[in-house]
């Protein structure tokens, strides 16, 4: 099994709709959350962490279940730019290592 | 500050040959980290270094791969002889590691082995 899993997509969805992302991690002992997105022959950039309780950053809302060892990303109010890559990222604390999915594709139709 | 920089950003090589990739981190941060990305296996943790040490070099393809941090500031990423399953986009990442604070990612190296 993968240490991070992610749905490869594509998604393609209309400007304006809702879509969500889940991706689930195997180490339970993971400590740190981050959702990255990469836009086609760009390096990876951090979109938004993810904190235990939940949190929002205006169209976007990251979510961690750890109970079930997953983590959600939803983007309302879709908009062409959001068109990318969005990569799930899982931190140890104690070996630091940054373990990132496969990624999922987001394509948002005009 | 000016970010993760890596040189060269695109490289084109023969089969045989030796290629290094250099990568200098962000100032301040305590790890850094070399990544391949590929379409077919997407982003793989090559080896990582705390406080210029190696600490994990599990994702090491092979032995034709090796690393090195001889100071804070300064990386290389070694593959003799190059093949052509070598090409790919090599991504450095630093980050400082206290309390699960983020990577910063470089612009990457596409590495073409003909």
């Amino acid at each position: 099994r993968k240490e991070v899993e992610q749905d490869p997509g594509p998604f393609n969805v209309p400007e304006g709709a809702t879509v969500a992302f889940n991706c689930t991690y195997s180490n339970s002992a993971s400590q740190s959350f981050f959702w990255y997105r990469q836009d086609c022959r760009k390096e990876p950039k951090l979109l938004m962490s993810v904190y235990s309780s939940g949190n929002e950053d205006g169209r976007f809302t990251a979510q961690l279940n750890r109970a079930s060892q997953y983590i959600s990303l939803l983007i309302r109010d879709s908009k062409l730019s959001d068109s990318a890559t969005y990569l799930c990222v899982v931190n140890d604390i104690g070996t630091y290592k940054y373990i990132f999915g496969t990624g999922t594709r987001l394509k948002v139709l005009a | 500050d000016a970010g993760v920089i890596q040189s060269p950003r695109h490289e084109v090589t023969e089969m045989g040959q030796e290629v290094t990739l250099r990568c200098k981190p962000i100032s301040g941060h305590n790890s850094l980290f070399w990544y391949r990305q590929t379409m077919m296996r997407g982003l793989e943790l090559l080896i990582y270094f705390n406080n210029n040490v190696p600490i994990d070099d599990s994702g090491m393809p092979e032995d034709r791969f090796s690393a090195k941090m001889p100071n804070a500031s300064f990386s290389t990423l070694k593959i003799q002889p190059s093949e052509p399953r070598d090409s790919a986009v090599y991504f450095c990442a630093s980050s400082f590691i206290q309390g699960g604070t983020e990577a910063f990612f470089g612009q990457g190296t596409r590495l073409t082995v003909v």
